[in-house]
């Protein structure tokens, strides 16, 4: 079955403990991007890449990383995360070869920073 | 930076009823996306509009994009209660990056 997956799917950390949401795609898609999603403000897209080794900042990297070894992987890194940064966060892919850019997303990590 | 603007950002309607979310976009977006978000879910690819005039069809929902006034809309007909549900446009610019709008959160009432 053609999925984008997240773990954890819930999460709940103190301030300043590194964590790692880890997002896989098994449809060769080349776009992997991460969202947040806030009540009122939608998604915002918080780190894309068009392929491997090829990462972007989105419109609201800071305190977030990523990297991308793999096609098929593309985790994001909070090495010191904020309270500010509690959310519900999801991972997409697309594949680029089509222009239309259709994205697939993955079931969503709900982050808690206390 | 492209910015996507929606309304209404609620919407109550009864079932049976039509009506049209819009969706206004800032700069220059020659794709513009649908997708829908029932509660507690991810998000589910409805429309992707790839062309000025664009138009597309599923059931009782149709989307179409206008470029030249940077408008695409998402019309509802004969609204039924399992459309209830948030729908969100989105824009990508020509660094492929993607901006959503803030959503539609869409009640049929009975």
């Amino acid at each position: 079955e053609a999925q984008v997956t997240q773990n954890p799917r819930y999460l709940i950390t103190v301030t300043g403990k590194k964590l790692t949401v880890t997002c896989s795609q098994n449809m060769n898609h080349e776009y992997m991007s991460w969202y947040r999603q806030d009540p009122g403000l939608g998604l915002r897209q918080i780190y894309y890449s068009m392929n491997v080794e090829v990462t972007d900042k989105g419109d609201v990297p800071e305190g977030y990383k990523v990297s991308r070894k793999e096609k098929r992987n593309f985790p994001l890194i909070l090495e010191s995360p904020s309270p500010n940064q509690t959310s519900l966060y999801f991972c997409a892919s697309s594949s680029t070869g089509s222009y239309s850019y259709e994205q697939y997303f993955g079931p969503g990590t709900r982050l808690t920073v206390t | 930076e492209l910015k996507v603007e929606q309304n209404p950002l609620f919407l109550s309607m009864q079932e049976g009823k039509n009506y049209t979310i819009y969706c206004n976009y800032s700069t220059t977006s020659d794709r513009l996306y649908w997708y829908r978000q029932d509660p507690g879910k991810s998000l589910e690819s409805l429309f992707v509009l790839l062309s000025n005039g664009a138009v597309k069809q599923e059931g009782r929902l149709m989307a179409s994009l206008d470029t030249k006034a940077r408008l695409s809309t998402l019309h509802i007909t004969a609204a039924v209660h399992d459309l209830s549900a948030t729908y969100f446009c989105a824009g990508i610019n020509t660094g492929n990056q993607f901006y959503f709008g803030t959503g539609t959160s869409l009640t049929v009432i009975p």
